[in-house]
């Protein structure tokens, strides 16, 4: 079992849609989550952190669930800068610096 | 304020040749950490360098070396080149005393192996 999963996609949405994705991962000892983003042969770059509490951040809001291991992204009123890929990333200890562990990413298109 | 720098941003091999990747952190940072990310995939984690010392490493054979210079830059060494290290590497550095801090990417080199 992979480590981090995620659906590859590609997820086609119309622009001004709502948009989730989740992500499972498997060690339940993880402490930190991530939502990065990479726009295509671009590195990828953090799009925010995830808490227990739940956050929000504009139009982007992130969830984490302990007990069933998942973590999601909520991507309200989407627009055409949205389409990249969204990688779900795990860490074992409870910040940021330490080994990443990326899952495959999920590809997002915006449709005008 | 210089972000992390990678050189160079391209790279063709054939196999069994040699490859040294460079990476330049961001201002501040000391902690270099480099991953593999081949194509359709997530990055995958190789080791990272703190204080010109390996300080953890992932699942890759002995042939990835790296060395982390007294000016925090880093270099990542490829011996005996396969056609599956054909990837984009990517370097990405973090400040290890900041608890809360996360690892910011550069721009990566897409290493192609004929």
């Amino acid at each position: 079992r992979k480590e981090v999963e995620q659906d590859p996609g590609p997820f086609n949405v119309p622009e001004g849609a709502t948009v989730a994705f989740n992500c499972t991962y498997s060690n339940s000892a993880s402490q930190s989550f991530f939502w990065y983003r990479q726009d295509c042969r671009k590195e990828p770059k953090l799009l925010m952190s995830v808490y227990s509490s739940g956050n929000e951040d504009g139009r982007f809001t992130a969830q984490l669930n302990r007990a069933s291991q998942y973590i999601s992204l909520l991507i309200r009123d989407s627009k055409l800068s949205d389409s990249a890929t969204y990688l779900c990333v795990v860490n074992p200890l409870n910040f940021g610096n330490e080994k990443l562990t990326f899952g495959t990413g999920t590809r997002l298109t915006i449709i005008p | 304020d210089a972000g992390v720098t990678q050189s160079p941003t391209h790279l063709i091999k054939t196999r069994g040749q040699q490859v040294t990747l460079r990476c330049s952190p961001k201002s501040g940072h000391d902690t270099v950490s480099w991953y593999q990310q081949a194509l359709g995939q997530g990055p995958q984690f190789i080791f990272q360098y703190y204080e010109e010392e390996e300080r953890q490493r992932g699942n890759f054979p002995d042939r990835f070396s790296g060395h982390q210079f007294p000016n925090y830059s880093s270099e990542l060494n490829v011996n005996a080149l396969l056609l599956g290290d054909s990837a984009l590497y990517l370097c990405a550095s973090s400040k290890l005393a900041v608890l809360t801090d996360t690892q910011y990417f550069g721009p990566g080199t897409r290493l192609t192996v004929l």
